[in-house]
This record gives structure tokens, sequence and C-alpha cells, in this order.
């Protein structure tokens, strides 16, 4: 069956950088479109960002653009989130997900970022 | 605040019917396909409804969902304890810059 597992989270200070990974199996990864999704402590859902298979399309959500960089290794069936200048309000779980169907059809477990002095 | 407007909670007794509506404009709900999540606690999402009202494999038929406009509802009949989780709905929105945009998200207490 699918499984993502994410892991590079962590605890890191306001400014600092971090890099998520997640390691996809279970699937045709090269063919597969992905996602970041965070949740915040006790909050909602809030999607980040998206890379296409070939990694030629990619979207931002605005409130990480700039700082953060999606990527992906289709021969390591890894997809990558560098996250820099990191703020407190950055402090969540980061899931990746897959997309199909316009919908995120499998989901990681998450991984915990906490950004705190 | 979430682009995608859902009421906070929603609440019933097992074996009852509730709906969740999810709230949107033209260029997010209007244009493009809705999708559903549940969340119980602890967990990871999971997909329930996909393109507007269709089921993944493995989901029970008392889940249910629907499009009309910029709004869209998800249904749960027959509720079960099993149920009490949070649902959030989902879609892209192709304006002027694209993203996903997530509901706030309903919290299902089965009484």
């Amino acid at each position: 069956q699918v499984q993502l597992v994410e892991s590079g989270g962590g605890l890191v200070r306001p400014g600092e950088s971090l890099r998520l990974s997640c390691t996809a199996s279970g699937l045709s990864f090269s063919d597969s479109y992905m996602s970041w999704i965070r949740q915040a402590p006790g909050k909602g859902l809030e999607w980040i960002s998206y890379i296409s298979s070939s990694s030629r399309t990619i979207y931002y959500a605005e409130s990480v653009r700039g700082r953060f960089t999606i990527s992906r290794d289709n021969a390591k069936n890894s997809l990558y989130l560098e996250m820099t200048s990191l703020r407190a309000e950055d402090t969540a779980t980061y899931f990746c997900a897959t997309l199909a169907n316009d919908s995120f059809d499998h989901w990681g477990q998450g991984g915990l970022v906490t950004v705190s002095s | 605040q979430s682009v995608l407007t859902q009421s906070p909670s929603v609440s019933a007794a097992p074996g009852q019917k509730v709906t969740i509506s999810c709230s949107g404009r033209g260029s997010n709900i209007g244009d493009n396909s809705i999708s559903w999540y549940q969340q119980l606690p602890g967990s990871a999402p999971k997909l329930l409804i996909y393109d507007n009202n269709k089921r993944p494999s493995g989901i029970p038929d008392r889940f249910s969902g629907s499009k009309s406009g910029t709004s869209a509802t998800l249904g749960i009949s027959g509720l079960q304890t099993g149920d009490e989780a949070v649902y959030y709905c989902g879609a892209w929105d192709t304006g002027l810059n694209v993203h996903w945009v997530f509901g706030g998200g309903t919290k299902v207490t089965v009484l």
C-alpha cells in the first residue's frame, strides 16, 4: 500500500532553516503530484506548496512564498521542503500528500516543526 | 480566516444524519471540484469524497457529497461514534494566483 513518511522535523530558533523530507513507497512516485500541508497546534489545515511530477509546475501559499522551497528527487522517491527564515507562526505538523483527481488521496503521518527561542 | 467557510460544529445522536456545508466563491468551488477530508483525533487527514461526490475505495456510502454553484455539502448518514472527527473541505483556487484552499473545519460530535 502507499506509504508516505516525513522526516527532518525538530526544534529550531526563529530565523533558522530546516529541511523536511518525505519518502514514498507503494506508488509510482515519478508520476505523482505532491503537496505539503501543515497544521498548527489546535488549528485547521493550511496548504503550503505543490509540485508536479516533473517539477515543471510549482505553487506556493502566500504565507511561505520566498522562504520555503519545494523540490523532489524522483530517483529517490523523495519530496523535500526547504524552509528558511523560520518564524514562530511556522510551528506546525507538516504533512506530505499525493494529489490525484484534484484531491489529496494519500497522506503521511506528519512531522512536527517547532520554531522557538 | 479560511477562504472556504464551514460551520464550526455540528452534533447529532447515533443513527441520525448530519450535513456539513462549505461555502466559497467562483474561483474555487465555482470553477473546481471539491473534496472532503476526515481527521480523527491524533491522526492525519483521510480523503472521504473527491470530485464533488465520488467516494474512494473503502469509504462507506454513508458519506455523500454534493456541490451547487459556490457551495458544497458533505452528508453523513447513520452516524456512528467512530465518525466523531473534524471534517474539512478543500479545492483549488484558480484565481489570480493558483493555490489550494481548505475550509476551517467542522467538528462533528456524536451525542
